[in-house]
């Protein structure tokens, strides 16, 4: 099992560029989510998906868009990038059984905008 | 508290002395409490998740009990050794599978 796993690792963007952020886990999760998280701050929810075709805004969406056409993938979209989105992004999934359980988190991007 | 609050913001013991730390949420609409443990360069591992007033759980040197009814959770560790040293995080889920969470508490223990 490879877990979740999270591409790029970093990347720099100019300001106005657009750019996806790959998001993959293996574990047959039907809940996922993306996270950024800021100097000093804890993980802020962007968006998150109970299932392929079900996604939802968290706490801090405005930027971003997401989707989720299988159960594997859940990729974060960032259509016109702006310095306040420089952060760490993490993407996590979790089992949706008789619950609550632990979120997987993958290993992270980390992304500047200049 | 409208929030998930940690604390302290980070402390420092010596190796072999027992710490612990306060996680503080909304006690309304409350449906789980996870504790996670996140090191320098890592992605956070859950560590704990808790659901009923008066749970405790333990694995091995750490354990953490739980009061949803004044709304605050506390995370022990017992003799704390230098891999121990990491950012211990809490993060309230309500019925709508979001999660809030707090700002972690830093650990960092002295050998």
């Amino acid at each position: 099992n490879a877990g979740v796993t999270q591409t790029p690792k970093f990347r720099i963007l100019k300001i106005g560029q657009s750019m996806t952020l790959q998001c993959t886990q293996d574990m047959n999760h039907n809940y996922m989510y993306w996270y950024r998280q800021d100097p000093g701050m804890g993980l802020k929810l962007i968006y998150y998906s109970v299932g392929a075709g079900i996604t939802d805004k968290g706490e801090v969406p405005n930027g971003y868009n997401v989707s989720r056409s299988t159960t594997e993938d859940f990729p974060l979209r960032l259509e016109l990038a702006a310095p306040s989105q420089t952060s760490v992004y993490f993407c996590a999934s979790s089992y949706s059984g008789e619950g609550p359980y632990e979120q997987y988190f993958g290993p992270g991007t980390r992304l500047t905008v200049t | 508290i409208l929030n998930v609050e940690q604390s302290p913001q980070s402390l420092h013991v010596q190796e072999g002395d027992s710490t612990n730390f306060t996680c503080s949420f909304p006690s309304s609409n409350f449906y789980a409490l996870h504790w996670y443990r996140w090191e320098t360069a890592k992605s956070p591992e859950a560590l704990f998740v808790m659901t009923l007033n008066g749970d405790e759980k333990k694995k091995g040197r750490i354990s953490a009990t739980l009061n949803t009814k004044e709304g605050y959770s506390y995370l022990y560790i017992k003799g704390s050794q230098p891999e121990d040293s990491a950012t211990y995080l809490c993060a309230r889920l309500s019925g709508t599978y979001k999660y809030i969470f707090g700002t972690g508490t830093r650990l960092k223990v002295l050998a």
